[in-house]
C-alpha cells in the first residue's frame, strides 16, 4: 500500500488560515470515511486532532477542521497560533485491517 | 489518563533482532476489545503502521513486514512487545506504541516514541 501524499511544508502568519492536503487513492481515502489527523510537536507523542474525516476529539480546539473530496482529505487550521507550529500526519483506513499514513507536513507559523 | 511508554535498546546490529516493549499505565491492556499497536517513523519518511495484538493474543501485521514481525502481550506486566527480525538500516526509525478502540480507525493515545538505530 502506497503512502498518502502530503506537502512537505506549509506556512502561515498568526491569525491566518492554512490547509494541508492529503491525497490517497480510491482504495483508501476515496472509499472510506476513516481519515484521521495527528499533530506532533518535536520530541512529543503524536496527538489525535481529527478522526472520521471531520470529527474532533474532546479537548481539541474548533480551530481545527477536516474535510474530504474524492481521494483527497484536508486539514484546515484557522486563526493560526504560534503553538500550532508542529508536524501534521494524515492517516486512512485501507481495508483488511490496515492503515496508511502520509509523509507528514511541517507547519511553520511565521 | 492512559499513558504508554516504549522501552528497549537504542542500537541494534544489522541482521539482528529488534526488541521493544510498551508499558501500559493501567489495567486496560486486559480489555479484550482494545488493540495494541506498533507504528514507526523512519527519518525523513512518513509513519508506518506495523501491526497490532488483542488481549486474546490475536495479531495482525502489515503485509510488508509479515515475515519479520511478531507482537506479543503480557497482561500481568501490563506490557506488549515487538520483535522485528533480520533488521537493516532501513529499519532505523522512531518506534511508537498506541491503542486503538474497537470499531474505530484512529490511534489514541500514543507513546512518546523511542529511536532505534540499526548500525554496525
Amino acid at each position: 500500500q502506497s503512502a498518502l501524499t502530503q506537502p512537505a511544508s506549509v506556512s502561515g502568519s498568526p491569525g491566518q488560515s492554512i490547509t494541508i492536503s492529503c491525497t490517497g487513492t480510491s482504495s483508501d481515502i476515496g472509499t472510506y470515511n476513516y481519515v484521521s489527523w495527528y499533530q506532533q510537536h518535536p520530541g512529543k507523542a503524536p496527538r489525535l486532532i481529527i478522526y472520521d474525516v471531520n470529527k474532533r476529539p474532546s479537548g481539541v480546539s474548533d480551530r481545527f477542521s477536516g474535510s474530504k473530496s474524492g481521494n483527497t482529505a484536508s486539514l484546515t487550521i484557522s486563526g493560526l497560533r504560534a503553538e500550532d507550529e508542529a508536524d501534521y500526519h494524515c492517516c486512512s483506513f485501507t481495508g483488511s485491517s490496515t492503515w496508511v499514513f502520509g509523509g507528514g507536513t511541517k507547519l511553520t507559523v511565521l | 489518563q492512559l499513558q504508554l511508554q516504549e522501552s528497549g535498546p537504542g542500537l541494534v546490529r544489522p541482521s539482528q533482532t529488534l526488541s521493544l516493549t510498551c508499558t501500559v499505565s493501567d489495567g486496560s491492556i486486559s480489555n479484550g476489545g482494545l488493540s495494541w499497536n506498533w507504528l514507526r517513523k523512519p527519518p525523513g519518511r512518513g509513519l508506518e503502521w506495523m501491526g497490532y495484538i488483542y488481549y486474546s493474543g490475536s495479531t495482525y501485521y502489515n503485509p510488508s513486514l509479515k515475515s519479520r514481525i511478531a507482537i506479543s502481550l503480557d497482561a500481568s506486566k501490563r506490557q506488549f512487545s515487538l520483535q522485528l527480525t533480520s533488521v537493516t538500516a532501513a529499519d532505523t526509525a522512531v518506534y511508537y506504541c498506541a491503542r486503538k478502540i474497537p470499531a474505530t480507525n484512529w490511534f489514541d493515545p500514543w507513546g512518546q516514541g523511542t529511536l532505534v538505530t540499526v548500525s554496525s
